[in-house]
């Protein structure tokens, strides 16, 4: 049982490259999130979904995209990057019974860099 | 307006004092979830916690539902527990929401 697993853990981009953050779970959670954290800011909610083929925005959307095809993968598109996405990014999965309905399993996080 | 509130955003003790981090929510939840990161490390689970106390080797974590806001201790501290603390809570199943979180910083 692997729980969340994310690739790459490191990744240097320029500026205007685009790439894709993958994201997986085996433990068949419905609701699947991406989270940005910056110095002071906390972590902030890009994307989330709650099934396959059921995504919504987050708080700070703008320039990614997501899908999710399948209940076990969902991955976080960066469609042209900018120096304003230099973050580590994480992926974390819920499920919607109890008792692990209030807990969220992380990743270990994706460290981005953009030049 | 922020859903969730922690106290203090900065905290720094000496290794052996006692350590107390403060959550309170302003949403309807069932339960309170506590989070460690460690400096350039993932989140790891603390405590899932719906009423009462609930204890781990040095670190307990309490909560009243009915008063909307949840302690967490770290008794004895040392500089391994030097991280950042975060409370979690989820009021409904589209959504999360998170503390700033807390950086504790435990010197020798």
């Amino acid at each position: 049982n692997a729980g969340v697993t994310q690739t790459p853990k490191f990744q240097v981009l320029k500026t205007g490259q685009s790439m894709t953050l993958q994201c997986a779970q085996d433990m068949n959670h419905e609701y699947m999130s991406w989270y940005r954290q910056d110095p002071g800011m906390g972590l902030r909610l890009i994307h989330y979904s709650v099934g396959a083929g059921i995504t919504d925005q987050g708080e700070v959307p703008n320039g990614y995209n997501v899908s999710r095809s399948t209940t076990e993968d969902f991955p976080l598109r960066l469609l042209s990057a900018a120096p304003s996405q230099t973050s580590v990014y994480f992926c974390a999965s819920s499920s919607r019974f109890r008792p692990s309905y209030n807990e969220q399993f992380f990743g270990p996080g994706t460290r981005l860099t953009v030049l | 307006k922020n859903e969730v509130e922690q106290s203090p955003q900065n905290l720094t003790a000496q290794e052996g004092e006692f350590i107390t981090i403060n959550c309170s929510y302003s949403v309807g939840i069932s339960a309170l979830h506590w989070l460690q990161q460690h400096p350039g490390g993932g989140i790891v689970s603390l405590f899932m916690l719906s009423s009462g106390k609930k204890k781990h080797g040095r670190l307990i974590a309490t909560i009243n539902i009915q008063e909307k806001h949840s302690s967490l201790h770290i008794t004895a501290s040392h500089p391994r527990d030097s991280a950042v603390y975060i409370c979690a809570v989820r009021p409904n199943f589209n959504k999360f929401y998170f503390g700033s979180g807390t950086k504790l910083n435990v010197k020798p």
